[in-house]
């Protein structure tokens, strides 16, 4: 079976520090990935996808970018982050294609102070 | 552009009844799906059932089923038996296909569901 894990579950970050947020995948090989950011009350924003290595796109200009260096990694990433950066953090896979679900990992809450 | 629609910000339901989540969505395309996800109080998405749009019955998952009609442009939740594990905030999806390979989720803005003992 699959499952997906990001890392770390919670985070306190100041105001133009450097951000990483990691989330793999085991069980499968070429999956889709992606990267949503739900913002508090809110429902999930795409902010970056992937369909293979190296191989990245952004849904919306922002502080933040994403790198895929192994199959089933996935990484966001920043420079300087602002505090409009808060929020929860999910990543997700689904098989390799354009209609197959999404399964989500278990989030990462990103404060930023 | 694509759009889900939640009308319902909270919803309470005695435990051991039924209760129907309301979705509505809007879409030009002949081909889409619609997810259902739940969001309990620890943060993570899970998947409940979907529905394509030339899936000709509704579809179901153990307690859950989704009550599809096309032309009314809805795809509410029905849960039935609840149980206070249903307790969560649940969100409605469009798959929108942009080309290339993936496909992206369109998100309503989610009702909390409550189940009282």
């Amino acid at each position: 079976s699959q499952t997906i894990h990001q890392w770390p579950a919670t985070l306190v970050q100041p105001v133009g520090s450097p951000l990483s947020l990691e989330c793999t995948v085991e069980g499968t090989s070429n999956p889709n990935l992606y990267w949503y950011r739900q913002a508090a009350g809110r429902g999930l924003q795409l902010l970056f996808y992937s369909v293979g290595i190296g191989q990245i796109s952004s849904e919306v200009p922002q502080n933040l970018s994403a790198s895929r260096p192994q199959d089933r990694q996935f990484i966001l990433s920043s420079k300087k982050l602002l505090l409009s950066d808060s929020g929860f953090y999910l990543c997700a896979w689904s098989w390799a294609g354009a209609s197959d679900t999404q399964y989500f990992g278990p989030g990462t809450r990103l404060t930023v102070l | 552009a694509q759009k889900i629609t939640q009308t319902q910000p909270g919803m309470f339901v005695q435990e051991k009844e039924a209760v129907t989540l309301d979705c509505t969505y809007d879409t030009s395309d002949q081909s889409y799906g619609l997810f259902w996800y739940k969001q309990p109080s620890s943060g993570e998405m899970i998947f409940l059932i979907y529905q394509g749009s030339y899936d000709e019955q509704n579809a179901t998952e153990g307690r859950y089923s989704l009550n599809f009609q096309k032309a009314r442009k809805s795809a509410n939740l029905v849960i039935s038996a609840s149980q206070l594990g249903d307790s969560a905030m649940y969100f409605c999806a469009m798959r929108e296909v942009p080309g290339g390979g993936y496909n992206k989720l369109i998100f309503g803005a989610g009702t909390r569901l409550a189940v009282h003992p």
